[in-house]
């Protein structure tokens, strides 16, 4: 079964304002959650990761907060840009299946 | 190589022939993992290595579909009997081991079109 869901297949934010993607999970047996930022004709690139044992991790414009109550993952970018327009996939370190994906536009 | 790299980039046959796709992974990264994405669809997974253990083909969609690893490097996935509905991207992936917070690399996928 898919461990990880994304809800959301797509969200429009206008630029300089914040993009929150969320994800749930199902099983609590991990110790990675990974998202990863896809264009269009190229391959999905890491983007940022958290440990099991934190609650939020950030890196310049992008934070992860972890819910493990909720079971529940969110990506936050802040200010949103042009370029960050792209399908983000969520997914956990000890199982290869992906959510399916929230194609996020900045419109500018 | 600096990157995983996989080739064709894209691949048009017609309906019924076999195809073979390659995918070199990054140097050093025992994990090697095959994906596909289908029109308007998400990561579908394939298949996973990881060093000398049996792969775990658990995604493999039908038994037309197979893979190998040779010398823990190179993979080859081999559709045999190709239909419409094998259209889609492959994309394969690597990484140092599968309990890692750094993620995969993936490559740039190759384009499987079936006429």
């Amino acid at each position: 079964d898919q461990q990880v869901k994304q809800n959301s297949p797509s969200l429009s934010v206008q630029e300089g304002r914040i993009s929150i993607l969320n994800c749930d999970y199902t099983n609590s047996m991990f110790d990675y959650f990974l998202w990863y930022k896809k264009y269009p004709a190229e391959g999905p690139t890491f983007l940022i990761s958290i440990s099991s044992i934190k609650d939020k991790n950030e890196d310049g414009r992008f934070t992860v907060f972890l819910n493990k109550s909720a079971k529940h993952l969110s990506l936050h970018i802040v200010p949103s840009q042009p370029g960050d327009s792209a399908v983000y996939f969520c997914a956990v370190n000890n199982d290869m299946r992906f959510g399916a994906g929230t194609r996020l536009t900045v419109k500018p | 190589g600096a990157g995983v790299s996989q080739s064709p980039s894209n691949k048009v046959t017609e309906k019924g022939k076999d195809v073979e796709l390659r995918c070199d992974p990054i140097s050093g990264h025992t994990a090697l993992y095959w994906y596909r994405q289908s029109l308007g669809q998400g990561l579908e997974f394939l298949i996973y290595f990881q060093g000398n253990s049996a792969p775990d083909k658990s995604g493999l969609p039908s038994d037309r579909f197979s893979a190998e690893r040779t010398g823990g490097s190179v993979s080859t996935l081999t559709i045999q009997r190709t239909q419409q509905e094998d259209s889609a991207v492959y994309l394969c992936a690597s990484s140092l081991a599968l309990r890692t917070g750094t993620g995969y690399t993936f490559g740039s996928g190759t384009r499987l079109t079936v006429v």
